[in-house]
């Protein structure tokens, strides 16, 4: 009963450099969502995807990108880091029904240096 | 665009006591779906308890109840009997009630600190 996995739990990365968070679910649910945790800002979207293929920009798209290539997996790129992304990263995943929780990921700590 | 408003950046409580946690809201949907999420340091995200804006009776789930005034777009948490495992941050968080697809974001509040003293 894994629910939604997401690694890695910690990285620090220097200014410049790419990664990926995986983010992965086993609920076959067709929304999927990527959210940044900053001190006083609560939960802010970044992108969500509705199903394989489709993606679309949150609140905060700017310097990350995703894919939805299957069902399951939403990863998310942050393509040249910048100090200003040190957040804890949460992916969420639901079955886009109204009455239904969002079930989440453990979070990322990422620290940019 | 829906906004989610909690005030009080911190909350203290003693142990056995019991605490409510606000929490506004602007939306001009009638039909949207409200939550309290609990953070507690494992930074895991965990399900409070939800309540249906066309539901007029108050979610309630063991020790936790919510008082919901629809016209005054006000979603409090009400913790009975805390305890010190309830201290964490606590989030209230929107989702539109107008189907699938993009409408299955949520939209958070900036979260309550709350602290359970013994």
């Amino acid at each position: 009963n894994a629910g939604v996995t997401q690694t890695p739990k910690f990285q620090v990365l220097k200014t410049g450099q790419s990664m990926t968070l995986q983010c992965a679910q086993d609920m076959n649910h067709e929304y999927m969502s990527w959210y940044r945790q900053d001190p006083g800002m609560g939960l802010r979207l970044i992108h969500y995807s509705v199903g394989a293929g489709i993606t679309d920009q949150g609140e905060v798209p700017n310097g990350y990108n995703v894919s939805r290539s299957t069902t399951e997996d939403f990863p998310l790129r942050l393509l040249s880091a910048a100090p200003s992304q040190t957040s804890v990263y949460f992916c969420a995943s639901s079955s886009g029904q109204a009455n239904t929780e969002a079930f989440f990921g453990q979070g990322t700590r990422l620290t940019v240096v | 665009a829906q906004t989610v408003t909690q005030s009080q950046p911190e909350m203290s409580v003693q142990e056995a006591e019991t605490v409510t946690l606000s929490c506004t809201y602007d939306t001009s949907e009638s039909d949207y779906y409200l939550f309290w999420y609990k953070q507690p340091p494992s930074r895991q995200m965990i399900l409070v308890i939800r309540q249906e804006a066309y539901k007029q009776q108050n979610a309630t789930e063991n020790r936790f109840s919510v008082n919901f005034q629809k016209a005054a777009k006000s979603f409090s948490l009400k913790i009975s009997d805390s305890q010190l495992g309830d201290a964490a941050m606590y989030f209230c968080a929107y989702r539109s009630g107008l189907g699938t697809g993009a409408n299955s974001k949520l939209t958070f509040g900036k979260g309550i600190t709350l602290s359970v003293r013994p």
